[in-house]
């Protein structure tokens, strides 16, 4: 039972566009979520996180975006960069010390 | 710099044996973490401790098994019984419990362990 879903496995972009990654989970108690950049061989880093309470959040070149009603999370990265090529998985919790994670997408940013 | 520091990053085991993976941290958080990952499968939880002296099964804990005597560290252990346990093994820690919002998960960069 997959609660947290990313579909599209990859994802390719032009240097300078916009990178927007989804992600949709099942679990209508979910409260709390976040984004995660993993480069090869290396331990996956926080980029950004939502609670449920809002809408969007911004960082700099990263915004998240949560719509609670279509149980739809995403991620935009704009302007996108060559070093942002990575995978990025969403993950949720519920309030508990559990993250459930999605399988991941794996962006390439084209020069 | 605070961190999470995992060792060997690359480990060699034969069939049967038992292995201890390390995960030692410096950032004085509370919780620990282990998490699995295999290709095209996001992040499994296989343990996880919320203090010292206390540790609960995750979603995948058969054939694991860890211990958290100190703060610090919180080793896991592959046992023989772990039916594939051929895997990237990626420890974390919070400072409190995730349901609080500034308390995201930290991450080492991780052990590839290879069972032949």
């Amino acid at each position: 039972d997959q609660q947290v879903k990313q579909n599209s496995p990859s994802l390719s972009v032009q240097e300078g566009r916009i990178s927007i990654l989804n992600c949709d989970y099942t679990n209508s108690m979910f409260d709390y979520f976040l984004w995660y950049k993993k480069y090869p061989a290396e331990g996956p880093t926080f980029l950004i996180s939502i609670s449920s309470i809002k809408d969007k959040n911004e960082d700099g070149r990263f915004t998240v975006f949560l719509n609670k009603s279509a149980k739809h999370l995403s991620l935009h990265i704009v302007p996108s960069q060559p070093g942002d090529s990575a995978v990025y998985f969403c993950a949720a919790s519920s309030g508990t010390y559990k993250y459930i994670f999605g399988t991941g997408t794996r962006l390439k940013v084209l020069a | 710099d605070g961190g999470i520091t995992q060792s060997p990053k690359y480990l060699f085991r034969k069939e049967g044996q038992n292995v201890t993976l390390s995960c030692e941290q410096n950032l004085n958080h509370d919780a620990m973490y282990w998490y699995r990952q295999d290709p095209g499968q996001g992040l499994r939880l296989i343990y996880y401790s919320q203090i010292v002296n206390d540790f609960q099964k995750g979603d995948i804990a058969e054939g694991y098994s860890v211990s958290r005597e100190k703060k610090e560290s919180f080793p896991l252990t592959v046992t023989s019984a772990q039916k594939n346990p051929t895997a990237f093994y990626l420890c974390a820690s919070s400072r409190g419990p995730i349901g609080s919002y500034n308390s995201p998960l930290h991450f080492g960069n991780g052990t590839r362990l290879t069972v032949t």
